[in-house]
C-alpha cells in the first residue's frame, strides 16, 4: 500500500511563474490537507478539501494561491506569479475517513523561486 | 482560534538520558493530540497521538501525558538514542466530527550526543 504521494519532490520556479503541486492520497483516503513549512520554522496549515469539495482554506492566502482535489486524480495546489516568499516546503496529507484523526504525511515538494 | 505553544525551542541530552517536550493549548474543544518527528529534509512522522478521553499513553521509550484541564501536554523520551535526533512537533486537533485539522506547535530541535 503506498503512501501518499508527492511530484514533483523539488520545483524552481522564476517569479512570476506558476507553480503546480500535486498529491496523491493513500488508497482509501478521501480527505486532503496541505501544509506550508518555512525553512527552520513549523507547518501552516493551508487548506484541506475532500473529493470536490473544499472543507476549509482558512489558512489559504486569499491571491494567487488554489487547491482543488477532483473526484479523478490527485490534488493540485496552484500558485499563480510566484514569489520569493513563496519558496518553501509544500506537504500534503491525507487521512481515511469523516472523522478520522490521523493524518499521513507525503515527502514534500520543495519549491525554490528564483 | 487554536493557538499552540512548544517548549523548549532546542534540546540537548546525553545519550540515555530522557528528554520532556512540552506543549500547551488553547482551545478546549480540542480533542485529539498528535506528535510528529521530522528527520531534516524528511516528512513529518506520526510517533504516537493521545485522544483527549486519556490522560497517559505509552509506546515502549516513548509516552505522552495530557492535563485537559490546564489545556497541556507532554512528550516523554526515555533512554535517548543518537537516532532521536530530530525535531518534534506537537499539535491540536481543531474542527468537529465531519473532519479535522491540526495547528502544529513550532518545533523542538532535540539532540541526542553520543
Amino acid at each position: 500500500n503506498a503512501g501518499v504521494m508527492q511530484n514533483p519532490r523539488h520545483l524552481v520556479r522564476r517569479r512570476g511563474q506558476e507553480a503546480r503541486l500535486r498529491c496523491s492520497p493513500m488508497k482509501g483516503h478521501s480527505h486532503v490537507y496541505w501544509y506550508r513549512q518555512l525553512p527552520e520554522e513549523g507547518l501552516k496549515f493551508m487548506v484541506y478539501l475532500q473529493k470536490e469539495n473544499i472543507i476549509d482554506e482558512s489558512g489559504m492566502p486569499k491571491e494567487r494561491f488554489s487547491a482543488e482535489f477532483p473526484k479523478e486524480g490527485p490534488s493540485i495546489l496552484r500558485i499563480q506569479q510566484v514569489v520569493r516568499g513563496d519558496s518553501a516546503a509544500y506537504f500534503c496529507a491525507s487521512s481515511p475517513r469523516q472523522g478520522a484523526n490521523e493524518q499521513f504525511f507525503g515527502p514534500g515538494t520543495r519549491l525554490t523561486v528564483l | 482560534g487554536e493557538n499552540v505553544e512548544q517548549h523548549p525551542s532546542t534540546l540537548s541530552v546525553q545519550e540515555g538520558d530522557s528528554a520532556v517536550i512540552k506543549c500547551t493549548y488553547s482551545d478546549s474543544a480540542s480533542n485529539y493530540f498528535p506528535w510528529y518527528k521530522q528527520e531534516l529534509g524528511k516528512r513529518p512522522q506520526l510517533i504516537i497521538d493521545i485522544r483527549s478521553n486519556v490522560g497517559e499513553k505509552k509506546d515502549q521509550r516513548i509516552a505522552v501525558t495530557l492535563n485537559k484541564t490546564a489545556k497541556h501536554f507532554s512528550l516523554h523520551i526515555t533512554e535517548t538514542q543518537p537516532e532521536d535526533s530530530a525535531v518534534y512537533f506537537c499539535a491540536a486537533s481543531i474542527g468537529d466530527n465531519y473532519g479535522q485539522n491540526f495547528v502544529f506547535g513550532p518545533g523542538t530541535r532535540l539532540s541526542v550526543l553520543p
